[in-house]
């Protein structure tokens, strides 16, 4: 089993559809999770953290599920602009090795 | 401005050669990383390093080497052993704790002539 899994893509969407990402987690350990976001032939840029209680910034909501090693990133009101991959990441704190899922691309279309 | 510079942003590379491409950051951050990332797929972990003259073999080491004589720096060389080098090559850095996020580098693009 791969230490972090996301769904796969790609996601074909229209502007202004609701769309959602899963991400599981194999390490019960891991303490710290982020969203990251990659355009095409650049580098992943952080996106937003993942917290316990849930965190919105914006049209982007992620939420936290530790009993079932579970992330989520809900986008709201798709831009075109959004298009890109979205990459799921495990921070394990015990030596603290950054963990990325494989990514789910996003098309938003007109 | 802190961030992490990697250098140069692309490299060729002729059968049998070894290359070495460069990561530096200014962030004081004790981990550094190296992933490899081939078109259409993930990241994938080559190398990590948590402290100076410290680091640990990721998932697809193999015909790879660092060193992390500094805090600074974490050089990746992919020697010829690597068989199918061609591919986009990321250098990040952290936190190991504190849930303080990765930076990266804007990355090296590697190609067998």
């Amino acid at each position: 089993r791969k230490e972090v899994e996301q769904d796969p893509g790609p996601f074909n969407v229209p502007e202004g559809a609701t769309v959602a990402f899963n991400c599981t987690y194999s390490n019960s350990a891991s303490q710290s999770f982020f969203w990251y976001r990659q355009d095409c032939r650049k580098e992943p840029k952080l996106l937003m953290s993942v917290y316990s209680s849930g965190n919105e910034d914006g049209r982007f909501t992620a939420q936290l599920n530790r009993a079932s090693q579970y992330i989520s990133l809900l986008i709201r009101d798709s831009k075109l602009s959004d298009s890109a991959t979205y990459l799921c990441v495990v921070n394990q704190n015990q030596g603290g090795k950054l963990i990325f899922g494989q990514g789910t691309e996003l098309s938003v279309k007109p | 401005d802190g961030g992490i510079t990697q250098s140069p942003k692309y490299l060729f590379r002729k059968e049998g050669q070894n290359v070495t491409l460069s990561c530096e950051q200014n962030l004081n951050h004790d981990a550094m990383y190296w992933y490899r990332q081939d078109p259409g797929q993930g990241l994938r972990l080559i190398y990590y390093s948590q402290i100076v003259n410290d680091f640990q073999k990721g998932d697809i080491a193999e015909g790879y080497s660092v060193s992390r004589e500094k805090k600074e720096s974490f050089p990746l060389t992919v020697t010829s052993a690597q068989k199918n080098p061609t591919a986009f090559y990321l250098c990040a850095s952290s936190m190991p704790h504190g849930g303080i996020p990765g930076t990266f580098g804007s990355g090296t693009r590697l190609t067998v002539v």
